[in-house]
């Protein structure tokens, strides 16, 4: 089974409001965590990263924070704008000398305006 | 244009045929992974060069499938024999080799089986 998964496949918010977008993982080696935004069409694109040393890391308007007592990411979207209606996806890394990444299925975030 | 550049970006084929995709990575990526990704799921992992070494590949590569990347540079992956369940986003990505880090990915090639 999939390691990294999501809470809420779907996600519609106003402009203007803040979104929340969580994430589960089940693998406890896992050292660093990044979040992606897919919009249809394209490539993932990197929004932030985080690693496991850490608790939260703030970015332009994003926002990650990291439990690794209960596995869990979350990433916070401040003042969410149409432009930020995309697919998001956490994927996580495992550490020691393997690089690839592991990813969920995917929030679907609607942003109404 | 620095960012990771895949060829086509589609690609229509008969159940049966060998089609031959391509990734440039950004200049100087040591690292360079292949992904497919098919309609509401997370892209998975298919396997990974580091420079011109390929150091893994998932149990989903079956041996239709091959990937090179014989100068260190750009990569191709090859599917032979085609079948519908290869309907799917191929998606490529690199990375600069300095422990986990950040992938980047390209466009990505979208192959329908008809």
């Amino acid at each position: 089974g999939e390691s990294v998964g999501l809470h809420l496949p779907t996600l519609s918010v106003q402009e203007g409001d803040n979104s929340i977008i969580n994430c589960a993982y089940s693998n406890s080696a896992s050292d660093y965590f990044i979040w992606y935004k897919q919009e249809s069409g394209k490539g993932p694109q990197f929004i932030i990263d985080i690693r496991s040393n850490m608790d939260k890391r703030q970015g332009q308007r994003v926002t990650v924070l990291l439990n690794k007592t209960v596995k869990h990411l979350s990433l916070q979207i401040a003042a969410t704008q149409p432009g930020d209606s995309a697919v998001y996806f956490c994927a996580e890394n495992i550490g020691g000398s393997n690089y690839k990444l592991t990813f969920g299925k995917g929030t679907l975030l609607t942003v109404n305006p | 244009d620095t960012g990771v550049s895949q060829n086509p970006r589609h690609k229509i084929t008969k159940r049966g045929q060998n089609v031959t995709f391509r990734c440039d990575p950004i200049s100087e990526h040591n690292r360079l992974y292949w992904y497919r990704q098919t309609l509401g799921q997370g892209p998975e992992f298919l396997t990974y060069f580091q420079n011109e070494a390929q150091l893994e590949k998932s149990r989903l590569l079956s041996d239709r499938f091959s990937a090179e990347r014989p100068k260190g540079s750009f990569s191709t992956l090859e599917i032979q024999r085609t079948e519908q369940g290869d309907s799917a986003m191929y998606l490529c990505a690199s990375s600069s080799g300095q422990g986990p880090e950040i992938l980047f990915f390209g466009s990505g090639t979208q192959l329908s089986v008809l």
